[in-house]
């Protein structure tokens, strides 16, 4: 069974950096490119990128560019969604996903549970 | 704002048809995905493709498109089925994903 399992919930000041993690198994993880999702409260959701777990390439939203990090540890199957400076802006639930895509077909077949982000002072 | 533009919420009577509908120019050229997401939960997929279903989708979920608009049709609607509902894409680069607005189905 595919399975997407994300790390704890985070409470934040602003300013500091937070590092939050997709641990996958159940298949070959480096197959896969890993997409993040952002979905703030009470709103819709939101690409931010994705990574090839294989080679680390990375694609990001011109709306994530340069605010976030995305990054992988493909020892360990594991990707990351990484801030340097927390905004309260940054208060979301995040979400990874496995993604696929082919020909003019994209898709997210399995997505971990969320992790929640609240960045206050 | 998105590129693809879906209606915030829709109402169906239980057990009658109804279409979510998502549109954009990119969907001229890319295929739209359509993903259901309950309150508290992650996302599902539900449609991708021309309209294939993953395993475990019930069959009265379909999905079709025409010119710049893509529709999910719900036949039967369940009480389980109501729930927001998001369809996805490429953007008109081909190079980005990008989300519509997502619409609020609510069975009745």
């Amino acid at each position: 069974e595919v399975q997407l399992v994300q790390s704890g919930a985070e409470v934040k000041k602003p300013g500091e950096s937070l590092r939050i993690s997709c641990k996958g198994s159940g298949y070959s993880f480096t197959n896969y490119w890993i997409t993040w999702v952002r979905q703030m409260p009470g709103k819709g959701l939101e690409w931010m990128g994705k990574i090839d777990p294989n080679d680390s390439d990375t694609n990001y939203s011109p709306s994530f560019q340069g605010h976030v990090t995305i990054s992988v540890d493909k020892s360990i199957s594991t990707a990351y969604l990484q801030w340097s400076s927390l905004k309260a802006s940054d208060t979301a639930m995040y979400f990874c996903a496995r993604y696929l895509g082919q020909g003019r077909m994209t898709w997210f077949d399995s997505w971990g549970q969320g992790t929640p982000v609240t960045v206050s002072s | 704002s998105s590129d693809l533009t879906q209606d915030p919420a829709v109402s169906v009577a239980l057990g009658q048809t109804v279409s979510i509908t998502c549109q954009g120019d990119s969907l001229r050229s890319y295929y739209a995905t359509w993903y259901q997401q309950k309150p508290g939960q992650a996302p599902i997929l539900v449609i991708y493709g021309p309209n294939k279903r993953p395993s475990g989708i019930p069959d009265r979920f379909s999905g079709s498109s025409s010119g710049n608009t893509a529709s999910l049709t719900i036949t039967g609607a369940q009480a389980e089925d109501e729930a927001d509902y998001y369809c996805q894409s490429r953007d008109s680069s081909g190079k980005h994903v990008v989300f519509g607005g997502g619409t609020k189905l609510t069975v009745l």
